[in-house]
């Protein structure tokens, strides 16, 4: 199974901060890396796919980097409906696998 | 709008079969450009990956469950289906059922069901 690592786990930060939350996997997974946010009792939404690519109607403050083993996602200026938990999914190969999450925190 | 809906006991005992249905509305299960899944989250944990099926029925699973899990797909209603057998106190999570594009990630997802595995 190709394992994904994110970090950190838990980032604390401010309204209007510039955040970066960082993603690993234990082999090459190409571009098929996705993003999810999820907030307390609801279902992840996804906001990246393809490693880079938008979701339709999520916010452009939101974009993702990376290919091969070396992910991030980046929240330009966060917003007070950003604080939740952020995983990374590859999509890769079978099994999927999500990394552990980074929950953001307001600070 | 695409939606979907699990449906399913909430309260399994050890040793029995988990079942959850997933009811599509908005969208149709038989189209060739997604895959139909399933993913779980234990109390306060991380998601998993539990597989998937394409509507030709070719599923797809998480060596960690394979020999317990089946998904089936029921095209004349909509829907698609989990089986998890010889359940046990580990497998107490939040059930999503989710649709994912060929090229994305899973883009919708049911609102998800808890179900607990007691006796």
């Amino acid at each position: 199974d190709i394992q994904m690592t994110q970090s950190p786990s838990t980032l604390s930060a401010s309204v209007g901060n510039r955040v970066t939350i960082t993603c690993r996997a234990s082999q090459s997974v190409s571009n098929w890396l996705a993003w999810y946010q999820q907030k307390p009792g609801k279902a992840p939404k996804l906001l990246i796919y393809k490693a880079s690519s938008l979701e339709s109607g999520v916010p452009s403050r939101f974009s993702g980097s990376g290919s091969g083993t070396e992910f991030t996602l980046t929240i330009s200026s966060l917003q007070p409906d950003d604080f939740a938990t952020y995983y990374c999914q590859h999509y890769n190969s079978y099994p999927y696998t999500f990394g552990q999450g980074t929950k953001l925190e307001i600070k | 709008q695409l939606q979907l809906q699990e449906s399913g006991p909430g309260l399994v005992k050890p040793s029995e079969t988990l079942s959850l249905t997933c009811t599509v509305s908005g969208g149709s299960v038989s189209s060739s450009s997604y895959y139909w899944g399933w993913i779980r989250q234990p109390p306060g944990k991380g998601l998993e990956w539990i597989g998937h099926i394409y509507y030709t029925g070719s599923s797809y699973y998480n060596p960690s469950l394979k020999s317990r899990v089946t998904v089936s797909v029921d095209t004349s209603k909509n829907q698609f289906s989990l089986k998890l057998s010889s359940v046990t106190a580990a497998d107490t999570a939040v059930y999503y059922c989710a649709r994912r594009p060929t090229y994305s990630g899973f883009d919708f997802w049911g609102q998800g069901a808890l179900v607990t595995v007691s006796p």
